[in-house]
């Protein structure tokens, strides 16, 4: 089983500052079988990144993911009100399929 | 518009059985993989099981091998979840969720609360 680990467990910000999530795998996933997924409170997730660099459809350009192999990372660029949220990353190359634990962007 | 709409979640008595349902539309259901992923709440999200288009290839996490098993009805545009002999740890929120081949889960139901307690 794929382990990825995100880092850190929270990150505390104000709106308009950049925020950087960081994700990390047990083993290489090269860079087309990750993915980053954004949850707020009391709704399932929705899907922003796959292949860990290209956006969802209808998800705004502030949002980019980059990485590969072992390490991947979500850039938020400027964090909008509506942006504080639990942020997963997840690999699809290999079953089963498995998320990290998680990185929640709070209000600082 | 692909909409999924999940069903079927409730409190039952350990070793209980209980079964969800998945309702899809907006999508050519019978050509698409479908999946069943949970969360504990306040906790992060695990995939259960996936089932390919015509359901004869099923996959499941070891810990509810033998106990759940997922299902679909092409005919209904559904997806199922059958929960049999259910532990206090089955307790979550169960979503279903569109599994394109080579592509993460791209849609998501709004999830069903499945709580196992006596």
């Amino acid at each position: 089983e794929i382990v990825l680990t995100q880092s850190p467990g929270t990150l505390s910000l104000s709106p308009g500052e950049r925020a950087t999530l960081s994700c990390r795998a047990s083993q290489s996933i090269s860079s087309r079988y990750l993915a980053w997924y954004q949850q707020k409170p009391g709704q399932a997730p929705r899907l922003l990144i796959y292949g860990a660099s290209s956006r969802a459809t209808g998800i705004p350009d502030r949002f980019s993911g980059s990485g590969s192999e072992t390490d991947f990372s979500l850039t938020i660029s400027r964090l909008e009100p509506e942006d504080f949220a639990v942020y997963y990353c997840q690999q699809y190359i290999r079953s089963p399929r498995t998320f990290g634990q998680g990185t929640k962007v709070e209000i600082k | 518009e692909v909409q999924l709409v999940d069903s079927g979640g409730g409190l039952v008595q350990p070793g209980g059985s209980l079964r969800l349902s998945c309702a899809a539309s907006g999508f050519t259901f019978n050509t698409y993989w479908m999946a069943w992923v949970r969360q504990v709440p306040g906790k992060g999200l695990e995939w259960v099981a996936n089932i390919n288009q015509d359901g004869s290839e099923k996959y499941y996490v070891d810990s509810v091998k033998g106990r759940l098993t997922i299902s679909r009805d092409n005919a209904k545009n559904s997806l199922y979840l059958q929960m049999n002999s259910l532990r206090v740890d089955d307790t979550a929120v169960y979503y279903c969720a569109r599994d394109p081949e080579r592509l993460p889960f791209d849609y998501w139901g709004q999830g069903t609360l499945v709580t196992v307690s006596s």
